[in-house]
């Protein structure tokens, strides 16, 4: 089962670009990489899910390398709305053996922005 | 109105007494899912459904159990309430569909206190 790691914390200010990497080095063939922000006593919500290269959407882009043994999403010019918590999952729930994989948020990745 | 919902939003209760928490949904999805979340901590699973037939456990499920009535209903119980249940309890649901098929949305939390 592909195991995610994140670093904990994070601090950045308004206006910077922010990375926060995840390493996934057992991804299988079929997995996807999915991120999610979660605010303070609120369900997470999707950001973004990219299998290979790279994926932008309106709020944040998805780098995957070639090897996807790992992935960066990238939040551009983070405001103090962007404080939150981020999650990598990794795996395809399409697949009944897998959906306990995917369905493995972690500890996630505290993002500070300061003013 | 939200698409998911869960009732109550908020429960105090005592220990050995059964509580139920309720997710309904109306956004004709086929999988649900019950995570808890404990303070500083990211979430886990409980229990997931993958239509109304099919019920799985999850990563915590001892003291909980589940029934899923309808497609759009997904109940979480606790037979006897223990003070370590005491958590935040987030309903997902998720569709088999095209597009981000591992795109899971929440409900806005259930917050029990088991004294």
């Amino acid at each position: 089962l592909a195991k995610t790691t994140q670093p904990i914390s994070m601090d950045s200010y308004e206006g910077q670009e922010v990375n926060i990497t995840c390493s996934h080095n057992n991804i299988a063939t079929n997995d996807y990489i999915t991120w999610y922000q979660q605010f303070p006593s609120q369900g997470p919500r999707f950001i973004i899910q990219g299998y290979k290269t790279k994926v932008t959407n309106e709020v944040a882009s998805l780098f995957i390398p070639a090897d996807r043994k790992s992935s960066t999403l990238s939040l551009p010019r983070v405001s103090l709305s962007d404080t939150a918590v981020y999650y990598c999952l990794v795996g395809d729930v399409r697949e009944a053996n897998n959906a306990g994989n995917m369905l493995t948020f972690g500890g996630g990745t505290r993002l500070m922005v300061k003013p | 109105d939200a698409d998911v919902t869960q009732t109550p939003r908020n429960r105090i209760t005592k220990t050995g007494k059964r509580i139920m928490l309720e997710c309904s949904q109306t956004k004709g999805h086929d999988r649900m899912y019950w995570y808890r979340q404990d303070p500083g901590l990211g979430l886990r699973l409980i229990y997931y459904s993958f239509d109304v037939k099919d019920i799985n456990k999850g990563e915590i499920s001892d003291g909980y159990s589940v029934s899923r009535q309808a497609q759009a209903k997904f109940s979480l119980s606790l037979e006897s309430a223990i003070p370590n249940q005491t958590a935040l309890y987030f309903c997902a649901t998720s569709s088999t569909g095209q597009g981000s098929y591992n795109e899971q949305f929440f409900g806005p939390g259930t917050r029990l206190t088991v004294l």
